[in-house]
């Protein structure tokens, strides 16, 4: 594994069922994030993780939730999907140590459509 | 509120030059970066602002200004591969980044 990865790459999903997209990044990051991408609008922070063990909500949480068991892993579940969360989502890295840039690093995305 | 504003969509003739606008209105400022976005593909990290001034990379600068809630991205010698979106994201005094919709540009032959 380079960098971050996510699965699956797309899936089409039937309203009210559950859902966990996965990401993994090797690049040791203490911080990771998961993004919504919609047509007109700017990325917006659905959960983010500081640290292992520690998550916090982020601008669009509602209807999503968020582990962070280790560095590596930071799934989303959406528990009963519905047809507003058709999305592009993206799940970011960053090594957040308060020096420098900080840039987060992305993953290539999980296009979600729910019917 | 918290808000970036950036033109929708911007297009440019092979070879020239094109600036990119941003402006913001956010709670704090900890920095601004540009990323990069292909169609169908993930941002990819440009360039990182926190101090007011030009800061150059290779073809690309950046530019930003505090007290007016302004940056820059500029492109210069633009290659057919530029064609993409652009996104503006602030820093904000929570230490997340607050997006830009992106501004898509289109470079002509």
């Amino acid at each position: 594994i380079a960098g971050i990865t996510q699965a699956p790459t797309s899936q089409i999903l039937a309203a009210g069922r559950r859902m966990t997209l996965r990401c993994t990044q090797d690049m040791r990051h203490n911080a990771m994030y998961w993004y919504r991408q919609d047509l007109g609008l700017g990325l917006r922070l659905i959960h983010y993780s500081n640290t292992a063990g520690t998550t916090g909500k982020g601008e669009v949480p509602d209807g999503y939730s968020v582990s962070r068991a280790n560095t590596d892993d930071f799934p989303l579940t959406l528990a009963s999907a519905v047809p507003s969360q058709t999305s592009v989502y993206f799940c970011a890295s960053s090594d957040a140590s308060g020096q420098g840039a900080n840039e987060q690093f992305f993953g290539p995305g999980t296009r979600l459509t729910v019917l | 509120g918290q808000n970036i504003d950036q033109p929708t969509e911007m297009t440019a003739t092979e070879g020239a030059i094109v600036q990119i606008n941003c402006t913001y209105q956010t709670s704090g400022f900890n920095g601004l970066f540009w990323y990069q976005q292909h169609a169908g593909e993930a941002p990819t990290f440009l360039s990182y602002n926190v101090l007011d001034g030009l800061e150059e990379k290779g073809r690309f600068s950046s530019f930003l200004s505090r007290s007016k809630g302004y940056s820059y991205l500029l492109l210069k010698e633009l290659q057919m591969k530029d064609s993409a979106s652009y996104l503006c994201a602030v820093m904000d005094s929570n230490y997340q980044l607050i997006w830009g919709a992106g501004t898509k540009l289109i470079i002509k032959p």
